[in-house]
C-alpha cells in the first residue's frame, strides 16, 4: 500500500530560526513529490514539485531535497517568519500511467513563535 | 491570479440527505479532482475527472458519490445519502495540460448531523 510518513508531527521554533521537516515514502511507481503548505481551514498551496531526476528545488526560503534511492525528502525553511506557522504536507504522486492520484502524508504542524 | 473557488464554505445536513458540493476550477484547466480531509486526518484522494469522465477513483468513492461537469465552468460532487462519517472538509483541485501542478480550492466543510 502506498504510504507517506512525515516527521516530526509538530514543531515549535523561534522566529528567525531554520528548521527541516522530513518525509519518507513507499509509493510505487513514482512520478513526483510535492510539498504543500496548508493553513488551518484552507486548501493546500504548492511549495515545490520534484520529479525523479531532481535532487533539490527552492522556492524563496523553502528548499526541498529528494533522494529517490532511499525514498526520502526534506523541506528546509530558512529564517522562519510568523506567517510560516501552518501544516506542511508531503505528497507523492504515482506515475502518469497510474493516473495522477496523490498520496498525502499526515503533515508536520509548524508553529513559529516571536 | 486565477483560483479555484468552492461553494458553500460550510454545509450542514442531516443524515440521509443528498448534498451537492460545487467547484469552479481555473478556466483553462482540463483535469479536476475531489479530495476530502476528515478533521485531524490526512487528505485523501476521492476522484479525478478528465474529458467528461472519471479517470480514477479511490475505494472511498463508492456508489453514494458521483461527479459531474454540468456546464463549462462548474464541477460538482454529489453525495446521495449522507452518513455521519461523511463529515469532512472537501477540497476541489484542478490542473492544466502539461503540468503536474494542482491548484486547490479553499474547501467546503460538510457537517452531517
Amino acid at each position: 500500500k502506498n504510504q507517506v510518513e512525515q516527521s516530526p508531527q509538530s514543531l515549535i521554533i523561534l522566529e528567525g530560526k531554520n528548521c527541516t521537516l522530513q518525509c519518507n515514502y513507499t509509493v510505487s511507481p513514482f512520478s513526483n513529490l510535492r510539498w504543500y503548505k496548508q493553513d488551518t481551514g484552507r486548501g493546500p498551496v504548492s511549495l515545490t514539485i520534484m520529479t525523479f531526476s531532481e535532487n533539490t528545488k527552492s522556492n524563496g526560503r523553502y528548499t526541498a531535497t529528494l533522494d529517490a534511492d532511499t525514498k526520502q525528502s526534506s523541506l528546509h525553511i530558512t529564517a522562519s517568519q510568523l506567517s510560516d506557522s501552518a501544516s506542511y504536507i508531503c505528497v507523492v504522486s504515482a506515475s502518469p500511467t497510474a493516473g495522477n492520484m496523490l498520496t498525502f502524508g499526515g503533515g508536520t504542524r509548524l508553529m513559529v513563535k516571536p | 491570479e486565477p483560483e479555484v473557488t468552492q461553494t458553500p464554505s460550510h454545509q450542514v445536513t442531516q443524515m440521509g440527505q443528498e448534498v451537492i458540493l460545487r467547484c469552479v476550477p481555473i478556466s483553462n484547466h482540463l483535469y479536476f479532482y475531489w479530495y476530502r480531509q476528515i478533521l485531524g486526518q490526512k487528505v485523501e484522494f476521492l476522484v479525478s475527472f478528465y474529458n467528461n469522465e472519471i479517470s480514477e477513483k479511490s475505494e472511498i468513492f463508492d456508489d453514494q458519490f458521483s461527479v459531474e461537469r454540468p456546464d463549462g465552468s462548474n464541477f460538482t460532487l454529489k453525495i446521495r445519502s449522507t452518513k455521519l462519517e461523511d463529515s469532512a472538509m472537501y477540497f476541489c483541485a484542478s490542473r492544466g495540460r502539461g503540468t503536474y501542478e494542482q491548484y486547490f480550492g479553499p474547501g467546503t466543510r460538510l457537517t452531517v448531523t
